[in-house]
């Protein structure tokens, strides 16, 4: 199996709402990561985790929470979004995240509007 | 935080010709990767190349890399009507181990 899975597809919330993104690889991958991309541009990378500890977070602001429950699960917590923040959110995975880490493994995006 | 920048920003060709993009980037890295990206989708993986390596061949791809000028190119020969996609170039920052993205190159294969 070399899926990484996003869920829900798309998503339309209120700035008031809490709402999750999740994404799921069954690859064995100890690195998961989380990108935004807004139309036409490249990805940008928001949080990092290596073995299930938060490597790095690229200073997004604190309305976007991410979790890892284990080393296949990866949430986006999202709570008090403003409409700036609407975007493609992309989830990945790859073998360790520590170095030289190899191919990125991208699931299909999960669209996010928010009004 | 963009790494990269890619030129051209977009590139239209006749199928069967072939596609040159190239990608520079600020700092040192441990490799460069080449994604591509249909419309709206995920990014998948095409090419990877490692600071130590000048030129990889895959299928139709061949991808170069001069760590000197801080510089790659990604060719693909023979372009399909299927190959209109976006291409970015990725850079595994030595440092941090970061994968940042460079500005990436849409390519348009007419038929």
């Amino acid at each position: 199996d070399t899926e990484v899975t996003q869920t829900p597809k798309h998503l339309v919330m209120g700035m008031t709402n809490k709402k999750s993104l999740k994404c799921e690889q069954h690859m064995g991958h100890r690195a998961m990561y989380w990108y935004k991309q807004k139309a036409k541009k490249p990805p940008e990378l928001m949080f990092v985790y290596s073995y299930e500890k938060l490597s790095i977070n690229e200073s997004v602001p604190s309305r976007f929470s991410p979790e890892c429950p284990n080393s296949s699960l990866l949430n986006l917590h999202l709570h008090a979004l403003q409409p700036e923040d609407s975007a493609l959110y992309l989830c990945a995975s790859a073998t360790s995240g520590r170095g030289n880490t190899g191919e990125l493994f991208f699931g299909e995006g999960s669209r996010l509007t928010v009004l | 935080s963009q790494q990269g920048e890619e030129d051209p920003q977009a590139l239209s060709i006749q199928e069967g010709e072939n596609a040159t993009m190239n990608c520079s980037y600020k700092t040192s890295i441990n490799n460069l990767q080449w994604y591509r990206q249909n419309s709206g989708r995920g990014l998948v993986h095409l090419i990877l190349i490692r600071s130590n390596e000048r030129e990889k061949h895959s299928g139709r791809l061949r991808v170069t890399l001069d760590t000197s000028k801080k510089s790659s190119s990604l060719l693909i020969t023979a372009s399909r009507a299927a190959d209109t996609a976006s291409y970015f170039c990725a850079t595994e920052q030595h440092s941090s181990y970061k994968l940042i993205f460079g500005s990436g190159t849409r390519l348009l294969v007419r038929p």
